[in-house]
């Protein structure tokens, strides 16, 4: 079964919205979790390393102050895309890293249409 | 972070065997070989690990050789359903970078 729930599948609002994508962990273990940013018919970009307890580590070129995120819980990593613009919008993936070498498990994505 | 390529696409039909190799030459030697599946508009699903030689599940099998420098996935007598991108990845515990996969297009 899933590991990783990820919510809102799909977010249509206005330019200068303040979104929240939440990523929750289904076994209760998540201390590292990522997020990744797809635009059409790319590949996943990793924008930002997740850790439970601490600040985030985010990628070159993503913006920290633009993409919040908040790590508080081994269940729960939320993004937070703040006044985002038409230029945001993309499909935004979470994953929970795995245990020793076990591999990473992906939630189902967030569409988001910036208008 | 060891880079990837596959080819960009590949076409088959149904009922055969289907072969994608990826190429890892920087893999580091703790690294291990993961491959995805994406269907559009989903996260990537997990498929099938190895570390070295052949590794077989439900649904697929992993071909590593000895130098580990690529694998194979081989996905035999695929469907219509199995249209969608596949991914390698090289990682060790920790983030992954992906490649740009491989576009498998299933013809009736």
């Amino acid at each position: 079964g899933a590991v990783v729930s990820q919510h809102p599948s799909r977010v249509i609002c206005k330019s200068g919205t303040s979104v929240k994508i939440e990523c929750r962990s289904l076994d209760f273990q998540a201390t590292t979790m990522f997020w990744y940013r797809q635009f059409p018919k790319q590949s996943l970009m990793l924008m930002a390393t997740s850790n439970e307890g601490s600040k985030a580590t985010y990628e070159q070129g993503v913006e920290k102050d633009k993409f919040l995120i908040n790590h508080a819980s081994l269940t729960l990593s939320t993004l937070t895309v703040t006044s985002a613009h038409p230029e945001d919008s993309s499909f935004y993936i979470c994953s929970e890293r795995g245990k020793g070498n076990q591999p990473q498990h992906f939630g189902d994505g967030t569409r988001l249409s910036i208008l | 972070l060891a880079k990837t390529t596959q080819p960009i696409s590949m076409d088959s039909y149904e009922g055969q065997e289907v072969n994608i190799t990826c190429s890892h030459n920087n893999i580091a030697t703790n690294d291990y070989i993961t491959w995805y599946q994406q269907f559009p508009s989903q996260g990537p699903r997990f498929i099938i690990q190895g570390y070295k030689t052949k590794v077989t599940n439900e649904v697929a099998s992993l071909f590593i050789p000895a130098d580990r420098k690529s694998s194979t996935l081989s996905l035999p007598r695929v469907s219509l359903s199995d249209t969608a991108v596949y991914y390698c990845l090289v990682n060790n515990a920790g983030k992954s970078t992906f490649g740009d996969g491989t576009t498998l297009t299933v013809k009736p």
